[in-house]
């Protein structure tokens, strides 16, 4: 069955460092993967998205890898800061059936909590 | 509207009885999604309207789910006889499809439904 993972504790650093989160799938072959953003009590905020020939997309600190024959994303954020404490899910879209549409599939999201 | 709008933005309701959640997406937003959250879960896909037809409802979980887009703006999800299963944070996101290719989207706030 098709399944999106991403690591469900929390990942806990040190502002100033860099923030590192997982987003690995099976039986997926998606021609887009797109990252939110996601604060307590919010909807999820688009912060990037690469395409399935695409390896690498940067923005400001963010920056997103995709590896299609490991079937992983890498979400990268430099020198964090406290305020980019959130939930960050990965969102995958596959090739639909001729006619079909293209929808976006969620992670579980991961929780990142920087700490001053 | 500059956002997605949905309201209410809290319900309480009591097993078995009837709910209605509304979403007022972007304008000129022509793609309209509902998902569905569960407390550590990710949105969970439930409908998507491209205008005013339901494109694709396989995400609607039995027939006590409904939804409609009568004039291609403004969505109301509908739930009959209310089950405790079904809270949850109600999410409405609208995007700017242009033909086959990526949706971002933009995602209300929610609205969450509990059922005791």
């Amino acid at each position: 069955s098709q399944k999106i993972e991403q690591n469900s504790e929390a990942l806990n650093i040190q502002e100033g460092k860099t923030a590192t989160l997982t987003c690995n799938y099976t039986n997926y072959s998606p021609a887009y993967l797109q990252w939110y953003r996601q604060d307590p009590g919010r909807g999820p905020v688009f912060l990037l998205l690469i395409r399935e020939n695409e390896k690498e997309k940067r923005k400001e600190r963010l920056k997103v890898t995709f590896d299609t024959t490991l079937k992983q994303s890498l979400f990268h954020i430099t020198a964090s800061q406290p305020a980019d404490s959130a939930t960050y899910l990965c969102a995958l879209e596959a090739r639909p059936p001729s006619g079909g549409s293209y929808i976006p599939t969620f992670g579980r999201g991961t929780s990142l909590i920087v700490h001053p | 509207g500059a956002g997605v709008s949905q309201t209410p933005s809290n319900k309480v309701t009591e097993k078995g009885k009837y709910v209605e959640l509304r979403c007022d997406p972007i304008s000129g937003h022509t793609a309209l999604y509902w998902y569905r959250q569960s407390l550590g879960q990710g949105p969970e896909f439930l409908i998507y309207f491209q205008g005013t037809g339901a494109a694709d409802d396989s995400g609607l979980p039995n027939d006590r789910f409904f939804a409609v887009r009568p004039e291609g703006s403004v969505s109301t999800l509908k739930i009959q006889r209310t089950e405790r299963g079904d809270s949850a944070v109600y999410l409405c996101a609208s995007s700017l499809q242009l033909g086959f290719s990526a949706n971002v989207l933009t995602f209300g706030a929610g609205s969450r439904l509990t059922v005791l």
